[in-house]
């Protein structure tokens, strides 16, 4: 299937801060989505792109649609405790189907 | 309004036994996947169904792996027989597929420990 690399593996940052962490992939992908898996559940969604260069915020979520269509990156602001978690970017990469493939995830740490 | 579900929350089983999982996707939607998630492998994607009907079950392991979705409101995936090294956490997740793709939502997971 298709490789999607994610970066970095994991984060430990202060809270307040700002974070970013990236997904990219050889291959050209239709849409982009990022989720936040918690202990003991599954992933939620946080934020769907399905155009090139689209830029869409939830909160302090941010996230990108590269325009080269093989890229998508995530920032979070103003970190707070409960960000804390796994973060993937998924994408999906056939026109018409649905299939999702999975990011390696990132781990973020926020430190009180 | 509800999410998927899914049962059990946990399974710890011994060896050899067989291991049934179920999924109630979310009202509405056509298509339901099925995902394991280990540490080393990640999300795996095993199979998933539009409209009832198998798409791709090229990501199941092997043939003691199997899945049905007999309506549009359930889903069952077995294992028979079960071994060690197919404890895992199993998500299931549903959408809504035709025009406009929507996003998959998770269900919460059941956590299978094969003794």
């Amino acid at each position: 299937g298709q490789q999607l690399n994610q970066s970095p593996q994991s984060m430990f940052i202060q809270e307040g801060e700002d974070v970013s962490m990236n997904c990219t992939s050889s291959s050209i992908f239709n849409t982009w989505l990022w989720y936040k898996q918690d202990p003991g559940e599954g992933p939620v969604l946080l934020i769907a792109l399905y155009k090139a260069g689209e830029l869409t915020s939830n909160g302090r979520l941010t996230a990108q649609f590269g325009i080269t269509r093989k890229d998508s990156f995530l920032n979070i602001s103003a970190s707070i405790p409960s960000d804390v978690g796994i973060y993937f970017c998924a994408g999906v990469y056939q026109t018409g189907a649905n299939n999702l493939f999975f990011g390696t995830g990132t781990r973020l740490t926020v430190i009180p | 309004d509800a999410g998927v579900i899914q049962s059990p929350r946990h399974e710890v089983t011994e060896m050899g036994q067989e291991v049934t999982l179920r999924c109630k996707p979310i009202s509405g939607h056509n298509s339901l996947f099925w995902y394991r998630q280990t540490m080393m492998r990640g999300l795996e994607l095993l199979i998933y169904f539009n409209n009832n009907v198998p798409i791709d079950d090229s990501g199941m392991p092997e043939d003691r792996f199997s899945a049905k979705m007999p309506n549009a409101s359930f889903s069952t995936l077995k294992i028979q027989p079960s071994e060690p090294r197919d404890s895992a956490v199993y998500f299931c997740a549903s959408s809504w597929w035709g025009l406009g793709n929507q996003p998959q939502h998770f269900g919460d997971g059941t956590r299978l420990s094969i003794l």
